[in-house]
């Protein structure tokens, strides 16, 4: 148990329709990323957030976005959702400074959304 | 795009031997290299981050190298075991966005 939590577990929702993804960091972690895992393709970065503010951004598409609230736990919302999107949806936290570079990044068990 | 390649794609060996893998990646920009270890049906589990030139990581039987300026970085475990069956994935960091770029993986399977 890395102590990263994520809800929900699964997701089965509707093309075109909208979810949101929560995640709770580690406690004391101030950095928060988000990945997607999709069949055809790797483990895609796709946005870090650190203490409340965007650090940096990956491959994310403009229908995704994220946010990361003062309690430190970051939500990312999927809208106008595409059968593409069918992902494995992973969030990780670590420590957290101004570049997060040399930190270990501990992950959650991941969100599996399917969009029919 | 940048590219972060991992070689092999797969291997198999038998419990006790022992094996490296490789991930490639740009030589300039370089900021961190991450590696990871994933099991199947599991989450990734961080292995080391590599930031200097130069750099030896070691965890129990598992170590790594990194080079920067040829941009190439060898994960190895020393006697193999089927526990170490996973995917293992490097993640290069780069300085212009401190964006992640992750390798497509080496899955080792360890046959007893």
């Amino acid at each position: 148990d890395s102590g990263v939590t994520q809800t929900p577990k699964h997701l089965i929702t509707a093309t075109g329709q909208r979810v949101t993804l929560r995640c709770s960091p580690r406690s004391g972690d101030l950095s928060v990323y988000w990945y997607q895992q999709s069949l055809d393709q790797g483990l895609q970065f796709l946005i870090q957030y650190y203490n409340g503010e965007e650090r940096a951004k990956g491959n994310i598409l403009e229908r995704f976005s994220a946010q990361q609230f003062p309690d430190l736990h970051s939500e990312l919302n999927l809208s106008s959702l595409e059968l593409g999107d069918s992902a494995l949806y992973f969030c990780a936290s670590s420590v957290g400074s101004s570049r997060s570079r040399g930190e270990t990044q501990y992950f959650g068990p991941g969100t599996r959304l399917l969009v029919l | 795009i940048l590219n972060v390649e991992q070689s092999p794609q797969s291997l198999h060996v038998q419990e006790g031997d022992s094996t490296n893998f490789t991930c490639s990646f740009p030589s300039s920009n370089f900021y961190a290299l991450h590696w990871y270890r994933w099991e199947t049906a599991k989450s990734p589990e961080a292995l080391f981050v590599m930031t200097l030139n130069g750099d030896e990581k070691k965890k129990g039987r598992i170590s790594a190298t990194l080079n920067t300026k040829e941009g190439y970085s060898y994960l190895y475990i020393k006697g193999s075991q089927p526990e170490d069956s996973a995917t293992y994935l490097c993640a290069f960091v780069d300085t212009n966005a401190g964006k992640s770029t992750f390798g497509d993986g080496t899955t080792l399977t360890v046959k007893p």
